[in-house]
């Protein structure tokens, strides 16, 4: 069964570094970009950047430039979000999701998901 | 903020015809690029629903189907049931923001 599961939730203080993970299974995991998407409590989905693990080609959204690093390791499948200083609004769900390949850009398949909370 | 606009909020009553539309610009559906659709259940991950404006992956029922015209795109739910209540988003590609992957704003369907 192709799949994407990630790691659990997160409770953290401001100023704080975090690193979640993505980890792909029955597929090629370095032949499909992984995309990160946040949803902050209520809201919609917003495309944060994406890499392709087979060579570490990275994209961000310029609205999340510079205020997250997407980083992978190939040799265990699995794909990361990190911050090096979080912020009480980065408090959101996050999921990874895999580029399809059917020559468009959706999302095919999707993780359940990280919670993130931020909170002095 | 999103560049694809949708409704917020679109209600029907059981085994009615619902629609959804997507309204972008020049730089995303107007400029050729695919529209897909994702539906989000209550406290659950997005899935894909319809991919490249009109198809759907394996599994997806066929009362959902979509379309693209010029610079907007429509979600159809037909036969429409109480499992269809969740959140719904377009998502497409925009050139104009250094490769950036949009999506809409979401609508919410209720079923009455």
């Amino acid at each position: 069964e192709v799949q994407l599961v990630q790691s659990g939730a997160e409770v953290k203080k401001p100023g704080e570094s975090l690193k979640i993970s993505c980890k792909g299974s029955g597929y090629s995991f370095t032949s499909y970009w992984i995309g990160w998407v946040r949803q902050m409590p209520g809201k919609g989905l917003e495309w944060m950047g994406i890499i392709y693990p087979g060579d570490s080609d990275t994209r961000y959204s310029p609205s999340f430039q510079g205020q997250v690093t997407i980083s992978a390791d190939k040799s265990i499948s699995t794909a990361y979000l990190q911050w090096s200083s979080l912020k009480a609004s980065d408090t959101a769900m996050y999921y990874c999701a895999r580029h399809s390949d059917w020559g468009d850009e959706s999302f095919d398949i999707w993780g359940q998901g990280t919670m993130v909370t931020v909170s002095s | 903020q999103s560049v694809l606009t949708q409704p917020p909020s679109v209600s029907g009553a059981p085994g009615q015809r619902v629609t959804i539309s997507c309204t972008g610009s020049s730089s995303n559906i107007g400029a050729g690029y695919d529209v897909h659709w994702y539906q989000q259940l209550p406290g659950t991950a997005p899935k894909l629903l319809i991919y490249g404006n009109s198809n759907r992956p394996s599994g997806v029922p066929d009362r959902f189907s979509g379309s693209k015209s010029g610079t907007s795109a429509s979600l159809a739910i037909t036969g429409l049931q109480a499992e269809d209540e969740a959140d719904y988003y377009c998502q497409s590609y925009d050139s104009s923001l250094s490769g950036a992957y949009v999506f809409g704003t979401g609508t919410k369907v209720t079923v009455l």
